[in-house]
């Protein structure tokens, strides 16, 4: 099955500051990635999502990267603020399954004020 | 919509015990998840349902683990028996429409599991 990585495990910045969390995947034929923010105690909800046919897509703060070739994608927020700080997970989906995901490991951000 | 709701929110109970958990789905969602949470595993897809049929159960850890759907709108997740490994969060997620991607899945609040 898909492997998903993801790196940092821990994150810290300060208010303002960017950041960036990595995942690469092992499935050359994943095709849609999405991306999970979970606050402390919450449910997991989605904060922004990409197709394989396209290799960047942004929401305000947010961006997501994709590279095909490489097999990896990346998460960008800018302006960090502290509601920021959570756990974000990536996903890959399965081959030609947009249902079933493999989730990373998860990346816990904290943006301190 | 009040969104999925998950019932219990808590469970404690003891070793060799059944446990069932519930979900209620979004209205008109065709697809239906368990996942698990654990700070070892992270974030594992259990089973998923597709027109109350299940699709897709290889991440059901072993036979103590079953999951029914009756119906459109109920769901439930037993383990029986359960053993202290099984300490979890166990979320119910649904989405809306087949094929297309980028329909979210909406996760319910968690069931927190303890078994002792």
């Amino acid at each position: 099955g898909e492997n998903v990585e993801q790196h940092p495990s821990t994150l810290s910045v300060q208010e303002g500051d960017s950041a960036v969390i990595k995942c690469t995947y092992s499935d050359s034929a994943s095709n849609y990635f999405p991306w999970y923010k979970q606050e402390l105690g919450k449910r997991p909800q989605l904060i922004i999502d990409i197709r394989s046919n396209v290799g960047e897509k942004k929401d305000q703060r947010i961006a997501v990267t994709l590279n095909k070739t490489a097999k990896h994608f990346s998460l960008h927020i800018t302006e960090t603020q502290p509601e920021d700080s959570a756990v974000y997970f990536c996903a890959a989906s399965e081959k030609y399954n947009f249902n079933k995901f493999y989730f990373g490991s998860g990346t816990k951000l904290n943006v301190k004020p | 919509d009040a969104g999925v709701i998950q019932s219990p929110r808590h469970e404690v109970t003891e070793m060799g015990q059944e446990v069932t958990l519930r979900c209620k789905p979004i209205s008109g969602h065709d697809y239906l998840f368990w996942y698990r949470q654990t700070m070892m595993r992270g974030l594992e897809l259990l089973i998923y349902f597709n027109n109350n049929v299940p699709i897709d159960d290889s991440g059901m850890p072993e036979d103590r683990f079953s999951a029914k759907m009756p119906n459109a709108s109920f769901s439930t997740l037993k383990i029986q028996p359960s053993e202290p490994r099984d300490s979890a969060v166990y979320f119910c997620a649904s989405r809306r429409l087949a094929g297309i991607p980028g329909n979210e899945q909406f996760f319910g609040p968690g069931t927190r599991l303890t078994v002792l």
